[in-house]
């Protein structure tokens, strides 16, 4: 079975440019978060959508970043413009009914804005 | 203060030594524990759930004491392939999972 997919793995980018980053849960799961790590900062989660709808997005930091989930197989993470503190790897993680099951993390995109 | 708090290490092992890490959280109404494991430049993966009663699964046993807030992972007979690093991590608030910064591991022959 297919994990977590995001796309794409890596992306360099200038200040000031538009990122979209893409996420397809696995299927049948109903649960998807976001998630930023740094060195810094460690991991922290950016919103969760349950059932499509956004239910937590407490951890988005500012409004330069937008997460949508139009479907049940597929979220983007925009952040626009970006900035070099934006710079992490950013995790997509889905679950069934919640986070007291197993989260599945997708292998991250990692971005560098210069 | 951070809601999970771990050690960072590194912790150096020789291979089949033991090793314990652990972690105190803040949030007394979490309900939910868990130990995740993230190799080098990769995903974290669940590595297993953490119950009141303690639990065990091969090499691994985990521990939980509510009262002092604090959880365990102690690794036996340690090998090269559990060097990575690992994250405590507690639910918080309504399907949030908090995770620790992480302890690294590094086992060598």
């Amino acid at each position: 079975d297919a994990g977590v997919i995001q796309s794409p793995r890596h992306e360099v980018t200038e200040m000031g440019q538009e990122v979209t980053l893409r996420c397809k849960p696995i299927s049948g799961h109903n649960s998807l978060f976001w998630y930023r790590q740094t060195m810094m900062r460690g991991l922290e989660l950016l919103i969760y959508f349950n059932n499509n709808v956004p239910i937590d997005d407490s951890g988005m930091p500012e409004d330069r970043f937008s997460a949508k989930m139009p479907n049940a197989s597929f979220s983007t993470l925009k952040i626009q413009p970006s900035e070099p503190r934006d710079s992490a790897v950013y995790f997509c993680a889905s679950s069934l009914t919640g986070s007291y099951n197993e989260q599945f993390f997708g292998p991250g995109t990692r971005l560098t804005v210069l | 203060r951070k809601e999970v708090e771990q050690d960072p290490g590194p912790f150096n092992v020789p291979e089949g030594a033991t090793v314990a890490f652990n972690c105190t959280y803040s949030n007394s109404a979490s309900q939910s524990f868990f130990w995740y494991r993230q190799d080098c430049r990769k995903e974290p993966k669940l590595l297993m759930s953490v119950y009141s009663s303690g639990n065990e699964d091969g090499r691994f046993t985990a521990q939980l004491n509510r009262a002092s807030q604090y959880i365990s992972l102690l690794i036996r007979d340690s090998k090269l392939s559990d060097s990575a690093t690992y994250l405590c991590v507690v639910t918080g608030g309504y399907n949030k999972l908090i995770f620790g910064a992480g302890t690294r591991l590094a086992v060598h022959p």
